[in-house]
Formats: C-alpha cells, structure tokens, sequence
C-alpha cells in the first residue's frame, strides 16, 4: 500500500531534550515537506526537500533541523524542543511530472507532540 | 503574498442536504488548487485537484469544485451530503513555481462540517 509513515503516533517530552520524528514513503516521491498544524493557523510548512540532500525552509524553520540522506526518509529534528513546539506534525511526499505542478502531497496520519 | 481563505469556520448541514465550502485564493502566478480533509485523528487525504482545463473538476466521495478565476474562488460542493462527511476541509494553493515555492502548498485555515441527522 502506498503510503507516509510517521513515527511515533504520540509523544510527550521535557524542554531541551533532543528528538527526532521519522518520516518515510513508499512511492518513490522525490518531494517530501514537514507541517505542522495549530488550531485557529491551519497547516503551515516548516521545511520540504525537492530531492536527496536537496531541502529549504519552509514559512516555519525556526527550531526545527531536517535531512534527507535517503529519498524514502525524511526525519524532522529538534534539537531542544521548547513548549510553543507543541503541536500536530505531518510529514507529506509528491511528485512532479515534467512541467506540471506539483501533484498534491500524500499526508501521514500525523504524530502529536507535547513539549513540558 | 500568496494566500487562501476560508471564510467560514464552521457550517452544520442536515444529512441529505446539499453543500457547499467556500474557498477564495490570492496569488501571482496560474494557482493549482486542492481541496483535502481530515477527519478526526486522521491525516489529510486528497480529494480533489485543478491545474488547468476544464473548471469543474470531479474528486474522490461524490465532491466537485469548480474554478472560477473571475471571482479568485475554487468552491467545494456536494449535492447530498452524508453523515460521514463530518470532517475538516482545507483548501490549498501552489504553483510552478522555482526555488523556494516550489515545494509549498498554502493551506487555509480550514472549514470544520458538522452533519445533523
């Protein structure tokens, strides 16, 4: 089946202690972009990678560390989580056919995040 | 900027009824426009797209959405809506567009749909 997998699902953690959320697809999808979502801002993009070792920031970097080493993971890293990180994260992959928009991201099922 | 709205945060409709979320975009360049939803707990699913071509595209549950860039709209409709309908949609823009917004969709802040029985 064809899908994002993000992991984990949950997770509460202390201020300062570095994470790491995995991300990996299985379409073969070149483009891959980090989300988060807030009640009352909607979904806002924190980083996206275009390609292996190829990322950029997106509208919402401040905190947040990406790689993309390999074309099928894309784990989202923070270093030192601060609570206003509290949030709903998804991880999201796309193609682009040739001279055509993107696609439309495939979403994972999301991971929520506590910061305390 | 590039931006979508959404203008109505919240609509309840009666199961059977018709409806419609409404959805209005700015941006530069030739917008490719998306509707997802997200039920609860759930991630986004894709339900319909428009690049170019014909203005009222088909998607996925019986929804439709017609473009029409006069107005800078890009409307969600369904003529008989379920129970399971009840979810959030989000309305979403992007482009073909180099460097940096390439990559990015812009989502609205999105519509919550209550269906009362």
């Amino acid at each position: 089946e064809a899908q994002v997998t993000q992991n984990p699902r949950y997770l509460i953690t202390v201020t300062g202690k570095k994470l790491t959320v995995t991300c990996s697809q299985n379409m073969n999808h070149e483009y891959m972009s980090w989300y988060r979502q807030d009640p009352g801002l909607g979904l806002r993009q924190i980083y996206y990678s275009m390609n292996v070792e190829v990322t950029d920031k997106g509208d919402v970097p401040e905190g947040y560390k990406v790689s993309r080493k390999e074309k099928r993971n894309f784990p989202l890293i923070l270093e030192s989580p601060s609570p206003n990180q509290t949030s709903l994260y998804f991880c999201a992959s796309t193609y682009r056919a040739p001279g055509q928009s993107l696609y439309g991201y495939t979403f994972g099922s999301g991971t929520r995040l506590t910061v305390v | 900027a590039q931006s979508v709205t959404q203008p109505d945060i919240h609509i309840t409709v009666s199961e059977g009824a018709s409806l419609e979320l409404r959805c209005n975009y700015s941006y530069g360049a030739t917008p490719y426009l998306f509707w997802y939803v997200q039920s609860p707990g759930q991630g986004l699913q894709l339900l319909l797209k428009y690049f170019s071509g014909d203005t009222l595209v088909q998607g996925i549950k019986g929804f439709e959405a017609e473009f029409k860039r006069s107005q800078s709209s890009f409307n969600l409709r369904k003529p008989s809506v379920h129970w399971s309908d009840a979810a959030e949609y989000f309305c979403a823009v992007g482009g073909v567009g180099y460097g940096g917004s390439q990559g990015n969709l812009i989502f609205g802040k999105g519509t919550k749909l209550s269906v009362k029985p």
